[in-house]
């Protein structure tokens, strides 16, 4: 079975700072898709960014970018000039290329302060 | 975009009843609905996968019968909890994939139910 690690339970940063979420994952698999999901205090699930494992190029999204080490099996989210509304929990997800469900990690708790 | 709602967002029964938790595809169809359990601070847990018309995929460890699942609609699941009692309070939330499916944007998160059970 899978299994996603998120080794930081919380991490602060200053607003207009850079930031980087750790995420490491286990699988057999070649084939698969990572993401990176934001849950604010509303609770509402939202996708940041995904990697398809195939893709040697590492995915962005305006201010956020990820580290995708297919052999280290590592997946780091970096959030450029952090602002007041990236506060929230970061989950990192894996999905199977053969199956549909997701498995998430532990998540970590993200404060961006003045 | 792909929208999913989610009602009640939050309910408090009383123990020995049964609670249903509906979702709704607003603007797609929804072939298979994941539900979540997420206890504080904690990570969502997959409690089970429903496909259109078929029955659900219970994971291990999670009771069937106590969690009863229905797909019949492909804009419709819903989440009954029977019998509710103090430890089936939890965060409750369902994620809807769509076919053909959307890429990897095709998860489509409703925005949770709180259950409280006095």
């Amino acid at each position: 079975a899978q299994t996603v690690t998120q080794s930081q339970p919380e991490m602060s940063v200053q607003e207009a700072e850079t930031v980087t979420l750790s995420c490491t994952y286990d699988t057999s698999e070649n084939n698969y898709y990572l993401f990176w999901y934001k849950q604010p205090p509303s609770r509402q699930m939202i996708l940041v960014i995904r990697q398809e494992a195939y893709k040697q190029q590492n995915a962005t999204e305006n201010r956020f970018s990820v580290n995708f080490q297919k052999a280290a099996k590592s997946f780091s989210l970096k959030i450029s000039d952090s602002q007041l509304g990236d506060t929230a929990m970061y989950f990192c997800a894996f999905m199977s290329g053969t199956a549909s469900k997701l498995t998430f990690g532990t998540g970590t708790r993200l404060q961006v302060t003045l | 975009g792909a929208v999913v709602s989610q009602h009640p967002s939050w309910v408090i029964c009383k123990s020995g009843t049964s609670v249903k938790i509906e979702c709704r595809s607003l603007d797609f169809q929804a072939t298979t609905m994941f539900w979540y359990r997420q206890f504080p601070k904690q990570s969502l847990m997959l409690m089970a996968t429903s496909n259109e018309g078929s029955k659900a995929t219970y994971e291990q460890g999670v009771e069937k019968d106590k969690f009863l699942i229905n797909h019949a609609s492909l804009t419709l699941s819903t989440l009954t909890v029977t019998s509710a009692h103090p430890e089936d309070s939890s965060f409750y939330i369902c994620s809807a994939r769509a076919l053909p499916h959307r890429g990897l944007r095709g998860y489509t998160f409703g925005s949770g139910t709180r259950l409280t059970v006095v």
